[in-house]
């Protein structure tokens, strides 16, 4: 079955200090692969997208992801964080693209000034 | 352009009650979508539609119903509330290609007592 786990649930880091949220999928082919973060009590606003091509990819606020297909993962990463950045993370598979997407359980971060 | 627009924000039912949480579009998109989010389970489909008239189960499909008279509206029933469907509910819409961008509302925090 297809599945994704974020191993971290909490994450704390200080600001300015680098970043890597990780992000591990089951899935039986190269899978549509996204990263979301949504900050309190707002929906979910999407960071990044991997579909083909390079493995590593840019994302807004600074953000970027590196798809693994040996590890199967899926990687988020920032070199220096904001304490805008503050938020719960989901990284999330799509069997074919955006629809019917399957959501890890999510990584809050908090960030210390 | 409003987007995503869900309704109620936030509600609260007793237990047997039914009600219908609210989504629209404004984008004249295909793909719509409802996920719920619980704590430590990250977002979970229950019902999709590819277009209007057409609707599909998600993951977690019980003691919900849908449908999709219109591009526009893609209500979320719940039939007899029980306590396990308190969550927070969030609605997506999508253009309908695997290239572009999954739309959130806001979402709308259900309590069952």
């Amino acid at each position: 079955a297809q599945s994704v786990t974020q191993p971290d649930i909490h994450i704390t880091v200080s600001e300015g200090a680098s970043l890597e949220l990780r992000c591990n999928y089951s899935y039986g082919a190269t899978p549509y692969l996204f990263w979301y973060v949504q900050s309190p009590g707002q929906g979910l606003q999407l960071l990044l997208k991997y579909f083909s091509g390079d493995t590593l990819v840019q994302g807004i606020k600074g953000f970027e992801a590196e798809f693994k297909r040996s590890q199967s993962s899926f990687n988020l990463r920032k070199p220096s964080v904001h304490w805008s950045d503050a938020a719960e993370y989901f990284c999330a598979v799509g069997p074919s693209g955006y629809n019917k997407l399957i959501f890890g359980a999510g990584t809050r971060l908090a960030v210390h000034p | 352009n409003a987007g995503v627009t869900q309704t109620p924000k936030f509600q609260v039912l007793k237990t047997g009650q039914s009600m219908t949480l609210q989504c629209a579009q404004d984008m004249n998109h295909e793909y719509m979508s409802w996920y719920r989010q619980d704590p430590g389970m990250g977002l979970r489909l229950i019902h999709y539609s590819v277009g209007a008239g057409i609707t599909d189960q998600g993951e977690v499909p019980n003691g919900y119903n849908v449908s999709r008279s219109t591009t526009e509206d893609f209500p979320l029933r719940l039939l007899s509330a029980a306590p396990s469907q308190t969550s927070v509910y969030f609605c997506a819409s999508i253009p309908g290609q695997q290239n572009t961008e999954a739309f959130f509302g806001q979402g709308t925090r259900l309590t069952v007592v």
